[in-house]
């Protein structure tokens, strides 16, 4: 059964600080590994990783995959309020539809 | 980016009353589409698989007599949730995977449903 695993579960943490949080999967033909944020509402998509030790960088956000290890991380760095949020890390294996992680609730507090 | 809608964005109904959910894909063609629900401070949870001119497909535990779901057109699926019950109270996500670029899906805003 395809599984993705996310730590920690939830983080608090300073403006300014950075923060790194991690995604671990087991899924047969992987394809993708994506991040998304989401607020209220629905999940918005942050990156999509496909090939390993590539850095995806967006802003303060960035990410990277190690398919040997089966993990990604994404880092948020001089955190601001506004990055309050939970994270969900996805794997996309075959011409299946996601499957998420729970999700690390972050809260980044002034 | 493409964009996904969903139509209500809330709704209230009551116990026994069923409560249609509508996704629409607005600029691109949506072969397939899944629904999602999601309960407070949970991931999301797929529901099932709709592919257009065909019967969707459940995940195990979700009942399909319950969950409707028809997905009439490359633009256009619809989840009714019948009989509802204040159980059913939760948050619907419907996404969308693009026909030009099948390895990203689009998320709707989502539907914010509450049966008292």
């Amino acid at each position: 059964e395809d599984k993705v695993v996310q730590s920690p579960l939830s983080l608090v943490v300073h403006e300014g600080d950075t923060v790194t949080l991690n995604c671990s999967y087991e899924v047969t033909n992987f394809r993708s590994l994506l991040w998304y944020k989401q607020e209220k509402k629905a999940p918005t998509f942050l990156f999509m990783l496909t090939s390993s030790g590539i850095e995806k960088k967006s802003g303060r956000l960035s990410s990277i995959l190690d398919k040997k290890e089966l993990f990604s991380i994404l880092n948020i760095t001089a955190t601001q309020t506004g990055d309050s949020a939970v994270y969900l890390c996805a794997v996309l294996s075959g011409n299946t539809p996601l499957v998420f992680g729970k999700g690390t609730r972050l809260s980044v507090i002034a | 980016g493409a964009v996904v809608s969903q139509h209500p964005s809330r709704v209230i109904c009551k116990s026994g009353t069923s409560v249609k959910i509508e996704c629409r894909s607005l600029d691109f063609q949506a072969t397939t589409m899944f629904w999602y629900r999601q309960f407070p401070k949970q991931s999301l949870m797929l529901m099932a698989t709709s592919n257009e001119g065909s019967k969707a497909t459940y995940e195990q535990g979700v009942e399909k007599d319950k969950f409707l779901i028809n997905h009439a057109s490359l633009t256009l699926s619809t989840l009714t949730v019948t009989s509802a019950h204040p159980e059913d109270s939760s948050f619907y996500i419907c996404s969308a995977i693009s026909r030009q670029v099948n390895y990203e899906q689009y998320f709707g805003p989502g539907t914010r449903l509450t049966v008292t």
